[in-house]
């Protein structure tokens, strides 16, 4: 069937450093992929997204490629900030109907 | 601006009692869909209704019931709340199927 794995949490970086948050899925067909992020006591919000291979999403410093040959979507971003703590979400739409299926998040906290 | 409000943030109930969690989205989306987040687990899918009147069952729908009788109003139902339903429960909406979706800030649920 579909899923999505994520890296385990929490990523404890300091303020300026590289993140990677890996994302892997299986899916059949070509599937939608999604990063989400949900803040402290918020609901998610959409990151960024990529809807066909070797897309490349972007978003506030953001980038994920969409990686048919690995089955990857892996977060980036160069230079993290404290306000980048949060949960990240790696998602997945299946072809048909807008249903998302998620990985189990990874959360990122960013000490100054 | 994008609005999905949740009636509840935080809500204790007994085990054997009837729960309702309410959603209200103000941007006339078609889609609503609840979802259920625990640790490790990521986001999964209870039910979605594409229209008024309308539901489908997610991928987790046993002990759960969904009322969707005005287009903007989407009402998450436990029957009969057991510990085992403790959780935190995010309504989203979205335009069309394979719109981006917005989620609400999460109602956290507590059965004792």
């Amino acid at each position: 069937g579909n899923s999505v794995t994520q890296m385990e949490g929490p990523v404890t970086l300091s303020e300026e450093a590289f993140l990677t948050i890996n994302c892997t899925y299986t899916a059949t067909g070509y599937p939608s992929l999604f990063w989400y992020v949900q803040y402290p006591g918020e609901g998610l919000q959409l990151l960024l997204k990529a809807t066909k291979a070797d897309d490349k999403g972007s978003n506030k410093g953001f980038e994920a490629t969409y990686r048919k040959e690995t089955t990857s979507f892996h977060l980036e971003k160069g230079s993290v900030q404290v306000s980048d703590s949060a949960v990240y979400f790696c998602a997945l739409r299946r072809n048909q109907g807008g249903k998302l299926i998620f990985g189990q998040g990874t959360e990122l906290s960013v000490k100054p | 601006d994008v609005k999905v409000t949740q009636s509840s943030r935080y809500l204790v109930k007994r085990t054997g009692e009837k729960v309702f969690l309410e959603c209200v989205q103000d941007m006339d989306h078609e889609n609503m869909f609840w979802y259920r987040q625990d640790p490790g687990l990521g986001l999964r899918l209870i039910y979605f209704s594409y229209d008024v009147k309308m539901k489908e069952k997610g991928d987790i729908p046993e002990g759960y019931s969904v009322s969707r009788e005005k287009k903007e109003r989407f009402s998450l139902i436990l029957e009969s709340a057991s510990t085992n339903q403790t959780s935190m429960y995010l309504c989203a909406s979205s335009f069309r199927q394979s719109s981006e979706q917005y989620f609400g800030p999460g109602t956290r649920l507590t059965v004792t």
